[in-house]
C-alpha cells in the first residue's frame, strides 16, 4: 500500500521551459512534504519541503505546492536547465513517528537541450 | 555542511557471504536510517536508529541486521547474502533539533551478490 505515489517514471522538459512534478498521498496525518533530488552515483539531496500548514513553499526556482483537499502536492522548476536532469524523490513524514519519510518511486527529469 | 560517508562505494560478493556495510556521520545526529534503494520502488526503510545501542526495525528488515555502538556510526549487516539483496543501499542521519523531518544521505553503497 504506496502512502505516497509519484505517478510519472519520467518526463522531458525543453531547457528553459517549466518542469512540473507530481506527488499524490493517501494520509492525511503527514506533517511535511519534502522533494529530493538524486544524481546517478549519489546519494539523494535535499531539495525543498512544505509543512502541511502552507500552501506554498518557494526557494529560488524551486517552488512546492501542496493542496491539501486534494492529497496533492507538485515541485515546480522555472527556468529547467540542463543540471536539473535528475531523479526527483517526493517524501511525507509524520511528527508522531517520529519523522520517519514515506518514499515515492522517483520521477527522472530529463531537461533536453 | 553535514557530511555522510559510506565505507564502499561499489561492492561484489557471493551468495552465503556476510557483509557489513558502514556508515559514519560527522553532525552529531541522533537519527541514523538505512535504506535501499531499487529501481521502481523508490527507497525503503531497512532498519533505522535514534541513539547508541538502539535500532527499530523499518519496512524491510528481514535478512538484514544492524549495529550502532557509537553515535556517529551505523552498520548494516547482511548475515548471509542472497542474490536479491543485490540494490543500492544507502545511508543517512537526521537530528532531534532543527529541520527534523529532513534526512542527510551519503553516497551510496551499490552491492553486486552473484
Amino acid at each position: 500500500d504506496q502512502q505516497v505515489k509519484q505517478n510519472s517514471p519520467s518526463l522531458s522538459v525543453q531547457e528553459g521551459r517549466i518542469s512540473i512534478l507530481n506527488c499524490d498521498y493517501t494520509n492525511s496525518m503527514f506533517d511535511y512534504f519534502l522533494w529530493y533530488k538524486k544524481y546517478p552515483a549519489e546519494g539523494p539531496t535535499f531539495l525543498i519541503s512544505i509543512s502541511s500548514i502552507k500552501d506554498k513553499n518557494e526557494d529560488g526556482r524551486f517552488t512546492v505546492f501542496l493542496n491539501k483537499s486534494a492529497k496533492h502536492l507538485s515541485l515546480h522548476i522555472v527556468p529547467s536547465q540542463p543540471g536539473d536532469s535528475a531523479v526527483y524523490f517526493c517524501a511525507a513524514s509524520r511528527m508522531d513517528s517520529n519523522y520517519q519519510l514515506i518514499w515515492g518511486a522517483g520521477t527522472k527529469l530529463i531537461i533536453k537541450p | 555542511d553535514v557530511k555522510v560517508t559510506q565505507s564502499s562505494r561499489y561492492l561484489v560478493k557471493r551468495t552465503g557471504e556476510k557483509v557489513f556495510l558502514e556508515c559514519v556521520q560527522d553532525m552529531d545526529h541522533e537519527n541514523m536510517f538505512w535504506y535501499r534503494q531499487d529501481p521502481g520502488l523508490g527507497l525503503r526503510l531497512i532498519y533505522f536508529s535514534y541513539d547508541v545501542k538502539m535500532k527499530e526495525k523499518g519496512d524491510i528488515p528481514e535478512g538484514y541486521s544492524v549495529s550502532r555502538e557509537k553515535k556517529e556510526r551505523f552498520s548494516l549487516i547482511l548475515e548471509s547474502a542472497s542474490t536479491n539483496q543485490t540494490s543500492m543501499y544507502l545511508c543517512a542521519s537526521s537530528s532531534f533539533s532543527g529541520a527534523k523531518e529532513t534526512q542527510y544521505f551519503g553516497p551510496g553503497t551499490r552491492l553486486l551478490v552473484l
